[in-house]
């Protein structure tokens, strides 16, 4: 079965540096997503992507975090300046259809 | 704005029982609604789907789900739990839009004794 790849599995970063999470969803998938699991916490949606664009954020998602479809393959999320808080397993997650969302295996944040 | 609640934070069950892990939402039209599982250190694992018709949904691994709109709930079951089930499942509500977010509840633990 295709499977929607992250990498690094896990990213340790030091408090206020740039982190670069990359994902490369299932080829013919058109929309784009990534979700965040804080430990002990519930999985919450961050943005989705389509057509090259944010179609939708949450209040999460704010100007530190930013969505990129650099090539035809990679989706990458951004985090400029990152805080203890963003230490949390950044999941990416693809789709063709709605009814059969593709998610990565995880890259987990450690912030020190 | 819709929310899924998991009752359960944690259930243990022995092997071979039956089990049914509780999930309730709220959303104010026809949801889709999910099972995923995710086991340590893995991914999410899609379970499960209902978008419409049959409210008694088959999915992967011997599992179903039965949606009750009038209870506003999307419980899962199994007839008989394998110690390889131990994992922790959320159930979540998507918005039947292009953009399809998510929403998760807070996940139930499930322990399987031998």
């Amino acid at each position: 079965e295709p499977e929607v790849t992250q990498t690094p599995s896990h990213q340790v970063t030091q408090m206020g540096q740039e982190v670069i999470l990359r994902c490369v969803p299932i080829s013919n998938h058109l929309y784009f997503y990534w979700y965040r699991q804080i430990l002990g916490q519930k999985v919450e949606f961050l943005v989705s992507f389509y057509n090259n664009e944010i179609s939708e954020k949450s209040e999460i998602f704010d100007d530190q975090f930013s969505v990129e479809r650099p090539d035809g393959s990679n989706f990458t999320l951004k985090i400029r300046s990152t805080k203890l808080e963003d230490s949390a397993m950044y999941f990416c997650a693809s789709r063709v259809s709605p009814e059969k969302l593709f998610f990565g295996s995880g890259t987990q944040l450690s912030v020190l | 704005a819709q929310s899924v609640t998991q009752p359960d934070i944690h259930i243990t069950v022995s092997e071979g029982a039956s089990l049914e892990l509780r999930c309730n939402y709220s959303y104010g039209a026809t949801p889709y609604l999910f099972w995923y599982v995710q086991s340590p250190g893995q991914g999410l694992q899609l379970l499960l789907k209902y978008f419409s018709g049959d409210t008694l949904v088959q999915g992967i691994k011997g599992f179903e789900a039965e949606f009750k709109r009038s209870q506003s709930s999307f419980n899962l079951r199994k007839p008989s739990v394998h110690w390889s089930d131990a994992a922790e499942y959320f159930c979540a509500v998507g918005a039947q839009n292009a953009g399809n977010m998510l929403t998760f509840g807070g996940g139930t633990r499930l322990m399987v004794k031998p």
